[in-house]
């Protein structure tokens, strides 16, 4: 057990709808990442937040926003979906940005549009 | 741009077999670099990491070396088992001074020990 959980493990919904992916850090960390998992992309970073803040952005969608509230728990928000966006999406988190830091992963959401 | 290139599987071996699992990576600095797994469906774990060059990572049975001079970071298993059929995952972190936390993954090798 990394310490990272995520809630929902799976989603089923429907194309032109709108999901949101929870995630809790580590107890501690500031840093929290999210990644989308796919068969054809296959393991790609999407976004990073530390204490609240963006830090960093990878290959995130313009219909896919995410925000770390004051408790440091993160949530993903993925509009207008399709079917394409189907996947695993995994957070992490780590306890402060560094390069040298491990990140440590949650089990991740299942999301299937259909 | 910054990369990580894994050996193609899936790999298939029997038990108590020498495992290699190949990756290389491309870097402007010197990144930290890792080794995940994945069993079937769960999440990713993280299995070994090391932090500078001849850095030798090792967790479970399995090892492997920074490499700075062949930019590689082999992972190895003397003797492996049924258990460790998984999907395995080589990654690096930032350059130094760069954008920082997040990896970059390679394919992921899938390995199946039959029994």
């Amino acid at each position: 057990d990394s310490g990272v959980t995520q809630t929902p493990k799976h989603l089923i919904t429907a194309t032109g709808q709108r999901v949101t992916l929870r995630c809790s850090p580590r107890s501690g960390d500031l840093s929290v990442y999210w990644y989308q998992q796919s068969l054809d992309q296959g393991l790609q970073f999407l976004i990073q937040y530390y204490n609240g803040e963006e830090r960093a952005k990878g290959n995130i969608l313009e219909r896919f926003s995410a925000q770390q509230f004051p408790d440091l728990h993160s949530e993903l928000n993925l509009s207008s979906l399709e079917l394409g966006d189907s996947a695993l999406y995994f957070c992490a988190s780590s306890s402060r940005t560094g390069e040298r830091n491990t990140i440590y992963f949650g089990e991740g959401s299942w999301l299937t549009v259909v | 741009g910054d990369s990580v290139t894994q050996m193609e599987g899936p790999v298939t071996l029997s038990e108590e077999a020498f495992l290699t699992i190949n990756c290389t990576y491309t870097a402007t600095g010197y990144p930290s670099l890792f080794w995940y797994v994945q069993y079937p469906g769960e999440g990713l774990q993280l299995l070994l990491k090391a932090t500078k060059a001849d850095d030798k990572g090792s967790n479970k049975g399995f090892e492997a070396t920074y490499r700075k001079e062949t930019t590689s970071f082999h992972l190895e298993k003397g003797s492996v088992q049924v258990s460790d059929s998984a999907v395995y995952f080589c990654a690096r972190g930032p350059n130094y001074g760069g954008s920082q936390g997040n990896l970059i993954f390679g394919k992921g090798t899938k390995l199946s020990v039959k029994p």
